[in-house]
């Protein structure tokens, strides 16, 4: 059974760095044509997607946030982390990480992050 | 990077109406295209991928069409478990871009 699990604080302070974890189960990290995505929404809006990372490590990012990202594995552990610097509180909301693939469809339960001095 | 354009951004139906629901790219994306339906609190549900297969376990009063630029989801029969905000995906290139959104709501 394939599950994905975000996990990271529930509260940053404006100017600080966000760090979100996603836990995987169930497939490896190493897998070939395996990808992980992140994707956010905030409250009462649309979903934005973040960032996704590979198997063989290629990485994309989303082009309106792409100068404040970080995505990155850890194959022994299975996660992939998520770091956002500059926090502000228009980045407030739920985030989700989720499987790429072209015919399973697994998301975690999602995360809320607030952003607040 | 690509640009998808949702219409319309919401809409009311009745149980059993049949509805449409647009996506168009800015660019030509083949078929690299998924639809989500996303409820109150929960995380988004994939329906459709690749423009016209649909999910397992998704009921078949769902549908999807389209290649290029331009992609429809319908539903057939509306059910009331069917309300709910409806998200076009894009992925082409290893690149996302979400449309805005329908929402669905009673009439």
């Amino acid at each position: 059974q394939i599950t994905l699990k975000e996990s990271g604080p529930t509260l940053v302070k404006p100017t600080q760095t966000l760090t979100l974890t996603c836990t995987i189960s169930g497939f490896s990290l190493s897998t070939d044509g395996v990808g992980v995505a992140w994707i956010r929404q905030p409250p009462g809006k649309a979903l934005e997607w973040l960032a996704v990372i590979y198997w063989n490590d290629d990485k994309r990012y989303g082009p309106s946030l792409k100068s404040r990202l970080t995505i990155s594995k850890d194959t022994s552990k299975n996660q992939v982390v998520l770091t956002m610097t500059n926090m502000d509180p228009v980045d407030t909301g739920t985030y989700y990480c989720a499987l790429d693939s072209p015919v399973d469809d697994f998301w975690g339960q999602g995360t809320l992050v607030t952003v607040s001095s | 990077d690509i640009q998808m354009t949702q219409s319309p951004s919401s809409l009311s139906a009745s149980v059993g109406d049949r509805v449409t629901i647009t996506c168009r790219a800015s660019q030509g994306i083949r078929n690299d295209l998924d639809w989500y339906q996303q409820k109150p609190g929960k995380a988004p549900k994939r329906l459709i991928y690749a423009a016209s297969s649909l999910q397992s376990g998704v009921p078949s009063r769902f549908s999807g069409s389209g290649s290029g630029t331009e992609f429809t989801l319908t539903i057939s029969s509306l059910q009331p478990e069917d309300f709910a905000t409806y998200y076009c995906l894009q992925h082409d290139i290893y690149r996302w871009t979400f449309g805005q959104g329908t929402k669905v709501e009673i009439k």
